[in-house]
């Protein structure tokens, strides 16, 4: 099965805190590509980082950091020091066959100052 | 550089209507994606193009949903008859498939069926 899994549904933090959202996939490919992606109230989806799953190497972007590991199939997202404009849903996603994305469900993310 | 637009932004329409979305994606980009999000199921990828061509339909609900792309710069997701449970953000996105392959989404159409 190509399937990913955001088992945190909501996360609720106070400014400043760092926080992780969690994202665990499934796939029998081993060629792929995992991506996040953030949607805050205003409602579009911002692209944020694409992974390919030969490079392990964690990245980081300012207050932003990616944890990729492919023995616990898990593509992490750690925001340090999170601010109130962070506050949005957060999407993971597996490229599969073709072009198609799979998503996860999300998870909210609410950051209160 | 703009990126994928979609029209219009918000749509309210009566059941049984004809509803016709839009959409423009990135110059340059040669795949284009339909998708609807709702709270019940989440983002659902509904068809998509590559080089102007259908590859993969088989999420389009039913046969009162059909999308067209005639040109590389421009595509039409129509639903007829509209349906109550269609009710639900549709969003463009396009990608440049073998170089990149993320997705860049448009603003979606909030599309209300009454």
């Amino acid at each position: 099965a190509q399937k990913v899994t955001q088992a945190q549904t909501e996360i609720s933090v106070v400014e400043k805190e760092d926080v992780t959202l969690d994202c665990v996939y499934e796939t029998r490919d081993t060629t792929y590509y995992l991506f996040w992606y953030k949607q805050p109230p205003s409602g579009e989806l911002v692209f944020l980082i694409r992974r390919n799953s030969f490079d392990e190497q964690n990245e980081i972007s300012g207050r932003y950091s990616w944890n990729f590991q492919k023995s616990t199939s898990s593509f992490n997202f750690t925001i340090t020091a999170s601010q109130v404009v962070d506050s949005a849903v957060y999407f993971c996603a597996l490229r599969i066959y073709g072009n198609k994305l799979v998503f996860g469900a999300g998870t909210i993310l609410r950051v209160k100052s | 550089d703009a990126g994928v637009i979609q029209s219009p932004r918000h749509e309210v329409t009566e059941m049984g209507q004809e509803v016709t979305l839009r959409c423009k994606p990135i110059s340059g980009h040669n795949s284009l994606f339909w998708y609807r999000q709702t709270m019940m199921r989440g983002l659902e990828l509904l068809i998509y193009f590559n080089n102007n061509v259908p590859i993969d339909d088989s999420g389009m609900p039913e046969d009162r949903f059909s999308a067209k792309m005639p040109n590389a710069s421009f595509s039409t997701l129509k639903i007829q008859p509209s349906e109550p449970r269609d009710s639900a953000v549709y969003f463009c996105a396009s990608s440049l498939e073998g170089q990149t392959y993320e997705q860049y989404f448009g603003p979606g159409t909030r599309l209300t069926v009454t």
